[in-house]
């Protein structure tokens, strides 16, 4: 079955570049939600999207940003680098109702020098 | 959403049932209990969902209990492949979709031949 897909899967910025994360949802899924996994930590939520609107928010920095185009794919959006902001990325997708699970790209991980 | 409280780490021999427990004592009455796991760096992987009554599937079971305050999630034959770290999440179901799956601190479970 097909299933989210990310890219770039490693990304290498040095402190104060830009850089932009892609996320391609499952097939007729609707919805995309944006992680931020650092060293050692759990998943935390940065920003949700549902039919191209911004549905939930939850930690994302002034600095970041994201859409979701027409055809549901995203991006996340990711300005004036901090070394903090290495991490791993992930992207989920789910269909529109209330209860659907979402599932999880594998991920891209950005290193920040 | 509710917040919920997991046994930091657990052990199980392959084999033999893993009932990994999960304390949700504020849920809500449209709060559903998600279980997801997270094999090390790769994306959190969905195994099973359900509201109040106990849910099978392939790879697990979930047993809620009457009053909805606590849940278990069963692994049927745990592997070697079944270690990770897996996650018990209350999620509000809302009107759309896109409201995030917060993740907490989550059981890491070993399995040992």
């Amino acid at each position: 079955a097909a299933g989210v897909i990310q890219s770039p899967r490693h990304l290498i910025k040095e402190k104060r570049e830009t850089a932009t994360l892609k996320c391609y949802p499952i097939p007729r899924h609707d919805t995309v939600y944006w992680y931020q996994q650092g060293p050692g930590q759990d998943p935390q939520f940065l920003i949700s999207f549902y039919e191209k609107m911004q549905s939930d928010k939850g930690s994302i920095p002034d600095r970041f940003s994201a859409q979701q185009f027409s055809d549901y794919h995203s991006e996340l959006n990711m300005s004036s680098l901090e070394l903090g902001d290495s991490a791993l990325y992930f992207c989920a997708s789910s269909f529109g109702v209330t209860n659907s699970p979402l599932h999880f790209g594998n991920g891209t991980r950005l290193t920040v020098t | 959403d509710a917040k919920t409280t997991q046994p930091p780490s657990m052990d199980c021999a392959e084999g033999r049932a893993a009932n990994l427990p999960c304390n949700h004592s504020t849920i809500s009455g449209n709060e559903y209990v998600y279980w997801y796991r997270q094999i090390h760096s790769q994306g959190p992987q969905y195994i099973i969902h359900g509201l109040k009554n106990n849910e099978t599937n392939e790879m697990a079971s979930l047993i809620i209990t009457e009053d909805r305050k606590s849940s278990t999630l069963i692994l049927p034959h745990a592997t070697l492949r079944d270690t990770a770290v897996y996650y018990c999440i209350v999620r509000v179901a809302g009107l759309n979709s896109g409201y995030a799956l917060n993740f907490g601190k989550g059981t890491s479970l070993l399995v040992t031949p």
